[in-house]
């Protein structure tokens, strides 16, 4: 059972280039989230969808934009990227709101 | 909305001995509080969660505790072990059903 996969694991960007990091889950959950995590911080909520076709804003939501289209995949764009980005993401999926999050292995990003 | 503290930020126990760390929460109608472990390089891991129709839950060696009037829970870790070395993060969801991560404790297990 794979539960949370994301790619890529690492990646370096440039400035004002643009990627997408993908994120797919195989236990039919409804929920699923993005977050970001500085070094030596805390977990920061940039999106989330409680469905497909359902999309909200996070803590952190400039610079980013999400779809989901599916159940199983919640891709997060970043669009002109920036230094400030760098950081550790990580992508989660619950089937209940109030309930278990199964959290990916992270993609480590780097914009320089 | 939610806002979730989280004390102490870091922690040093030595090996056997028990370690607490607090999460204090501000909206009363949240009523799901799990704790969160992190090792190096890893994606965060549920240990353990409790809801809020019960004070206390245990499995083996870690606890959470809930005083819903003080609006306070608390992760309690005995006979502690290097393994338990990561960091923890506590989790608040308000009444629309945005999640909240408490900050992090960084637990060290010094032999």
């Amino acid at each position: 059972n794979a539960g949370v996969t994301q790619t890529p694991k690492f990646r370096i960007l440039k400035i004002g280039q643009s990627m997408t990091l993908q994120c797919t889950q195989d236990m039919n959950h409804n929920y699923m989230y993005w977050y970001r995590q500085d070094p030596g911080m805390g977990l920061k909520l940039i999106y989330y969808s409680v469905g497909a076709g359902i999309t909200d804003k996070g803590e952190v939501p400039n610079g980013y934009n999400v779809s989901r289209s599916t159940t199983e995949d919640f891709p997060l764009r970043l669009e002109l990227a920036a230094p400030s980005q760098t950081s550790v993401y990580f992508c989660a999926s619950s089937s209940q709101g109030a309930g278990e999050l199964f959290f990916g292995e992270g993609s480590r990003l780097t914009v320089l | 909305g939610e806002n979730v503290e989280q004390h102490p930020s870091t922690l040093s126990v030595q090996e056997g001995d028990s370690a607490v760390i607090k999460c204090t929460y501000s909206d009363s109608a949240s009523n799901y509080f799990p704790w969160y472990k992190q090792e190096l390089g890893k994606g965060p891991q549920l240990i353990i969660d409790i809801r809020s129709n019960v004070g206390e839950k245990k499995d083996q060696r870690i606890a959470v505790t809930l005083n819903k009037t003080a609006k306070h829970f608390s992760l309690h870790i005995t006979e502690t072990q290097p393994e338990d070395s990561a960091v923890y993060f506590c989790l608040s969801t308000d009444s629309w059903g945005k999640l909240q991560f408490g900050a992090g404790t960084q637990v060290v297990v010094t032999p």
